[in-house]
């Protein structure tokens, strides 16, 4: 399954099935971005950053691409499993005093 | 290893009565600090952020003010709440720039 942001804020997608959720940044001159998940109640968590000189970063399970080009962001998520409902954010860092900007989320559910 | 710690949990105040919230963060020294509000089912709002004790620099004009006493220690304030200040309120710290935000679990803010 694939989000587009603000247009798609919720997600589902079947137990083992690939997610993929994106994002769109406002500023050319961000060049720190980071991907947080949130459960309910809690605070986001960190799950991946990409830095601007990269176009690809992956880690456990988790991909992240960034397109300068076109200001777009995506988080791919291997082997979609329960645990990993929640609310997905993006975070741009657009300024050198470390201030990130956060978009609304995009809700992920799994369906088992 | 770092810790961030924010209480309460949860928080009802009448309208007009003051406010603290307090964040610290152990396992570290000289972080930066930020405070966020979350309204629901929207993104993160930042409110304030701190680079040094003693230096508080505000995002949004607001009902809110934010003081840094201590090194690790970072405090979310008002003198009259509002209706409009029920919230999510999110503490936040990084090592500096182009370092991930780690978050604490949050304080649920509720004015009746």
């Amino acid at each position: 399954g694939e989000s587009v942001g603000l247009h798609l804020p919720t997600l589902s997608v079947q137990e083992g099935d690939n997610s993929i959720i994106n994002c769109a940044y406002s500023n050319s001159a961000s060049d720190y971005f980071i991907w947080y998940k949130q459960e309910s109640g809690k605070g986001p968590q960190f799950i991946i950053d990409i830095r601007s000189n990269m176009d690809k970063r992956q880690g456990q399970r988790v991909t992240v691409l960034l397109n300068k080009t076109v200001k777009h962001l995506s988080l791919q998520i291997a082997a979609t499993q329960p645990g990993d409902s929640a609310v997905y954010f993006c975070a741009e860092n657009r300024d050198n005093f470390n201030k990130f900007y956060f978009g609304s989320g995009t809700k992920l559910n799994v369906k088992p | 290893s770092q810790t961030i710690h924010q209480w309460p949990a949860t928080l009802v105040q009448p309208v007009g009565s003051p406010l603290s919230l307090e964040c610290t963060v152990e396992g570290t020294s000289n972080p930066n600090l930020y405070w966020y509000r979350q309204a629901a089912g929207r993104g993160l709002q930042l409110l304030f952020y701190s680079v040094g004790i003693g230096q508080i620099s505000s995002e949004v004009p607001q009902n809110l003010s934010a003081s840094r006493p201590q090194d690790r220690q970072f405090i979310l304030s008002s003198k009259k709440l509002l209706l409009s200040d029920s919230g999510f309120y999110l503490c936040a710290w990084s090592g500096g720039e182009d370092q991930p935000q780690h978050f604490g679990d949050g304080t649920r803010l509720s004015i009746l």
